[in-house]
C-alpha cells in the first residue's frame, strides 16, 4: 500500500522568511497530492492540491511542486506570517478511487 | 457548507467496555473515513467505506470495526477498549472537488 514520508516533523521560520516542507510516496500509481493545515484544536482543512498532470500548483503566497518520476512534492510557503503557525499534513492517493494516506505531519512555528 | 458531525467531543471509557463512534454527514457523499490522530504520528486511517455496507480496511483496523448501515452515518466501533486506543478520532467524507471534510474530532481516553 501507499506510504507518505514527511520531513522535516518540525520547523521553524522567521516571519517573512520561507518555509518549505518535503513529501515522498511510494505507489507510482497515486495521482492525487493534497496538503492539508490544522491549526491548534481545530480540524485539519485543505490547503492545496495538485495532480499528477501538472508540475507546479500557486496559490497567493502557497505553492506546492511535483516530481512524478522522483515521487516526491513539496509545500512552499513565502512570506510567512504568525498565522501560518500550524501542523501541515501532506496526503497520496488515486483520485477519486481510494484512500488517501497522510504523511506524519509538519509543525511549523513563525519566529517574530 | 459540508458539515460532518461526531456524536461526542469527548469521551472516557474504562478498559474492557464497548464504544460507539458516530459519525454523520449531509452532502450525500459516498466516500467515508476514520482516522487516528496520535502526536508525531499523524493521521491513520483505520477503516473506510464507499458505500452503504461496505467497508474497507485501513492501515491500523484491528481492535476496531465500523458500521455503515445509511449512507450518511459512518460508525466506528472499539469492541472491547484498550488503554492503547487511548486517541483522538477523526471522521472525514471526501467530496467531489477531492477535499476532505472532517468532524471536530472525537477525544477518547480509555482507563
Amino acid at each position: 500500500g501507499e506510504n507518505v514520508e514527511q520531513h522535516p516533523s518540525t520547523l521553524s521560520v522567521q516571519e517573512g522568511d520561507s518555509a518549505v516542507i518535503k513529501c515522498t510516496y511510494s505507489d507510482s500509481a497515486s495521482n492525487y497530492f493534497p496538503w492539508y493545515k490544522q491549526e491548534l484544536g481545530k480540524r485539519p482543512q485543505l490547503i492545496i492540491d495538485i495532480r499528477s498532470n501538472v508540475g507546479e500548483k500557486k496559490d497567493q503566497r502557497i505553492a506546492v511542486t511535483l516530481n512524478k518520476t522522483a515521487k516526491h512534492f513539496s509545500l512552499h510557503i513565502t512570506e510567512t506570517q504568525p498565522e501560518d503557525s500550524a501542523v501541515y499534513f501532506c496526503a497520496a492517493s488515486r483520485w477519486r478511487d481510494d484512500k488517501i494516506i497522510f504523511g506524519k505531519g509538519t509543525r511549523l512555528h513563525i519566529l517574530p | 457548507d459540508v458539515k460532518v458531525t461526531q456524536s461526542s467531543r469527548y469521551l472516557v471509557k474504562r478498559t474492557g467496555e464497548k464504544v460507539f463512534l458516530e459519525c454523520v454527514q449531509d452532502m450525500d457523499h459516498e466516500n467515508m473515513f476514520w482516522y487516528r490522530q496520535d502526536p508525531g504520528l499523524g493521521l491513520r486511517l483505520i477503516y473506510f467505506s464507499y458505500d452503504v455496507k461496505m467497508k474497507e480496511k485501513g492501515d491500523i483496523p484491528e481492535g476496531y470495526s465500523v458500521s455503515r448501515e445509511k449512507k450518511e452515518r459512518f460508525s466506528l466501533i472499539l469492541e472491547s477498549a484498550s488503554t492503547n486506543q487511548t486517541s483522538m478520532y477523526l471522521c472525514a467524507t471526501w467530496g467531489n472537488t477531492g477535499e476532505l471534510f472532517f468532524g471536530e474530532g472525537s477525544r477518547l481516553t480509555v482507563l
